[in-house]
């Protein structure tokens, strides 16, 4: 699987929209890019997911560069309930018709009252 | 409606038994997957099934760990002869297919403690 780069950690205030970023240089065409995220002792949950186009779903936004080798996790207005760790994943849609997921290390976000 | 549940919740266990963790899928979900996280080694895939079948096995870390799932739905992993470093956080995962269209629902995880 391509391998994907996130900072670490990153800090919010609540209210405020965050920039979550993700460098996958080595993305190839039949990788799809996907966003879990994992709240303290709880297992992972889906965000968002695209291909090539920016998406827009009840819970954030994704930005994908026009060359895919990087995109943007976009939380409009970080709320408490939105301090997790975010992992960016890509999922090869090419290869024996399913796909697992790689995690990596992630960026855990922290949000500020 | 219902989400992936996982039994126990924690385990503690003395090395050298065995164990046996339970996931019950989303109704109607034909994927399902094992993942463990632990603190030295982030979250990682152990076992994929499409129906009854495995055919991803990649991720199981020696030939104590074994798993099956029976008409479609129920899994078990089960470890044997359990040591430390099989200590983590068990988590199971279902979705409506295998493929890259399809999130993953997650369960809550099974604690699993080997002293």
């Amino acid at each position: 699987d391509a391998k994907t780069t996130q900072p670490n950690s990153m800090e919010s205030n609540e209210e405020e929209p965050v920039h979550l970023p993700c460098n996958h240089s080595t993305i190839s065409g039949t990788d799809y890019i996907h966003w879990y995220r994992q709240l303290p002792s709880q297992g992972p949950e889906y965000v968002i997911h695209g291909l090539t186009s920016n998406v827009n779903n009840r819970m954030a936004s994704l930005a994908i560069a026009e060359d895919r080798k990087s995109s943007t996790l976009i939380l409009h207005r970080a709320t408490l309930r939105d301090a997790a760790v975010y992992y960016c994943i890509l999922r090869d849609s090419g290869v024996g018709g399913y796909s697992t997921l790689t995690f990596g290390k992630g960026t855990m976000l922290l949000v500020s009252p | 409606g219902a989400g992936v549940s996982q039994s126990p919740s924690n385990k503690v266990t003395e090395k050298g038994k065995d164990v046996e963790l339970r996931c019950d899928p989303i109704s109607g979900h034909t994927a399902l997957y094992w993942y463990r996280q632990s603190l030295g080694q982030g979250l990682e895939f152990l076992i994929y099934f499409q129906g009854n079948s495995a055919p991803d096995k990649s991720g199981l870390p020696s030939d104590r760990f074994s798993a099956e799932r029976t008409g479609g739905s129920v899994s078990t992993l089960t470890i044997q002869r359990t040591q430390q470093e099989d200590s983590a956080v068990y988590l199971c995962a279902s979705s409506s297919r295998g493929t890259v269209l399809y999130e993953q629902y997650f369960g809550p995880g099974t604690r699993l403690t080997v002293t």
